[in-house]
């Protein structure tokens, strides 16, 4: 059980071009969930917490306008990338807690995403 | 002060030996603490959790808890080569804020 998808697992674009990934929990419900980004060798930040059915937190300079999440249900939260460029390249990862109860609030992750912006 | 802490080694130890994670967290009142691994390129895996003090063994692995002492390590037995990634320990605060560590790079020796 638990587990958690994304798509896609990578995507190359054109700079000033938006890119939208999925997440999605595929056995439990999760009200909440939380997309990360890494890069290469460095661990793991999170970008913002996505919420069903209100907006999503950001973390301290991540701009909400450029990273658009969106959480419209219990198992699905999106995030676009908007005019990405090469720097936005990075190991894109979300994750979800089960809102089901039984559990210690642990997380759930995602395969990832590889961005790469040409 | 960071609110979870690991060195970020990296670690080395030849196969079969016991390799010893540690982290340290600042908030007293935090419930539940989890141990994650990531290989290089994947996301993190859940390997243990654990909310009580003392030990918690699965497998290979024994997570330990000392909340006095705002302290959780993560003990794997008989190192296997396969072990080698970067394992990450999180915790979930009082205020059910999960926090993650930077992470330690474990590398098993053959």
């Amino acid at each position: 059980g638990a587990v958690v998808s994304q798509h896609p697992s990578w995507v190359i674009c054109k700079s000033g071009t938006s890119v939208k990934i999925e997440c999605r929990s595929l056995d439990f419900q999760a009200t909440t969930m939380f997309w990360y980004r890494q890069f290469p060798k460095q661990s793991l930040m999170l970008m913002a917490t996505s919420n069903e059915g209100s907006k999503a937190t950001y973390e301290q300079g991540v701009e909400k306008d450029k990273f658009l999440i969106n959480h419209a249900s219990l198992t699905l939260s999106t995030l676009t990338v908007t005019s990405a460029h090469p720097e936005d390249s990075s190991f894109y990862i979300c994750s979800a807690r089960d809102s089901g109860g039984g559990h210690y609030n642990e997380q759930f992750f995602g395969p990832g995403t590889r961005l790469t912006v040409l | 002060q960071k609110e979870v802490e690991q060195n970020s080694g990296p670690l080395s130890v030849p196969e079969g030996a016991i390799a010893s994670l540690n982290c340290t967290y600042s908030d007293r009142g935090s419930q539940s603490f989890f141990w994650y691994r990531q290989y290089s390129g994947k996301s993190p895996e859940l390997i243990m959790f654990i909310y009580s003090n003392g030990d918690k063994e699965d497998g290979r692995f024994t997570a330990q808890l000392n909340k006095a002492s705002q302290y959780v390590s993560l003990l794997i037995r008989d190192s296997q080569p396969s072990d080698s990634a970067t394992y990450l320990c999180a915790v979930n605060s009082a205020g059910n804020q999960f926090y993650f560590g930077t992470g330690t790079s474990l590398t098993v020796i053959p």
